[in-house]
């Protein structure tokens, strides 16, 4: 089972829509969770992060931890043709120094 | 303020042959990774250090070395290049490894061995 699951997409959402980006996670003493935005050819560029149950809003995106469920989204409301790119959700297990990262979801935004 | 900066951007070598890739941050932090991402894929850990002197290995590091003289510089060794060695490099910092400290990434290395 991997560390990150992800739906790989592509996901495609017309403009002005709200985009549903899911992530499940195997480690159950995992403590917060990231979510970048990457660019084609370019490096990831965090959005926001999460480790509390429930909502945390930050703009046009929404992230949502479930830990029972072992699930993390995110939201983008009024979604932009410039939000188009891969979705990466990573994990920092409890202890662990590093992040453990989805495979991405595309999201292509239709003008 | 740079944040990471990775060089070089690009880089075309041959089986067998040996190369640096190098990585500074100016922002302070304690932690620094090396990542590889390959197309269509998430980024795998390679090697993480926490401070200065400090290095530890992570999901991949075979074939891979580093060293961590400076609270800035993190370099990358490739021995012995090959090609499943081709992959984009991705250098990351953060403050500390708390749990609510983000991974502030370089512009990444691309590298193609042949």
């Amino acid at each position: 089972q991997k560390e990150v699951e992800q739906n790989s997409g592509p996901l495609s959402v017309p403009e002005g829509a709200i985009a549903s980006l899911n992530c499940t996670y195997s480690d159950r003493g995992s403590q917060s969770f990231f979510w970048y935005r990457q660019y084609s050819g370019k490096s990831p560029e965090l959005i926001m992060f999460i480790y509390s149950n429930g909502d945390k809003e930050d703009g046009r995106f929404t992230a949502q931890l479930n830990k029972a469920s072992q699930y993390v989204s995110l939201l983008i409301r009024d979604s932009q043709p410039s939000d188009s790119a891969t979705y990466l959700c990573a994990v920092r297990r409890s202890g662990a120094n590093n992040l453990f990262f989805g495979t991405g979801t595309r999201l292509t935004v239709i003008p | 303020n740079a944040g990471v900066t990775q060089t070089p951007k690009f880089r075309i070598l041959k089986i067998g042959q040996s190369m640096t890739l190098q990585c500074a941050q100016d922002m302070n932090h304690n932690y620094m990774y090396w990542y590889r991402q390959d197309p269509g894929m998430g980024l795998k850990l390679i090697y993480y250090s926490v401070g200065a002197g400090i290095t530890d290995k992570g999901e991949v590091p075979n074939g891979y070395n580093v060293s961590r003289s400076t609270t800035e510089d993190f370099p990358l060794r490739l021995e012995l290049a090959a090609p499943s060695q081709t992959s984009v490099y991705f250098c990351a910092s953060s403050y500390e490894g708390g749990s609510n400290q983000p991974q502030h990434f370089g512009d990444g290395t691309r590298l193609s061995i042949l």
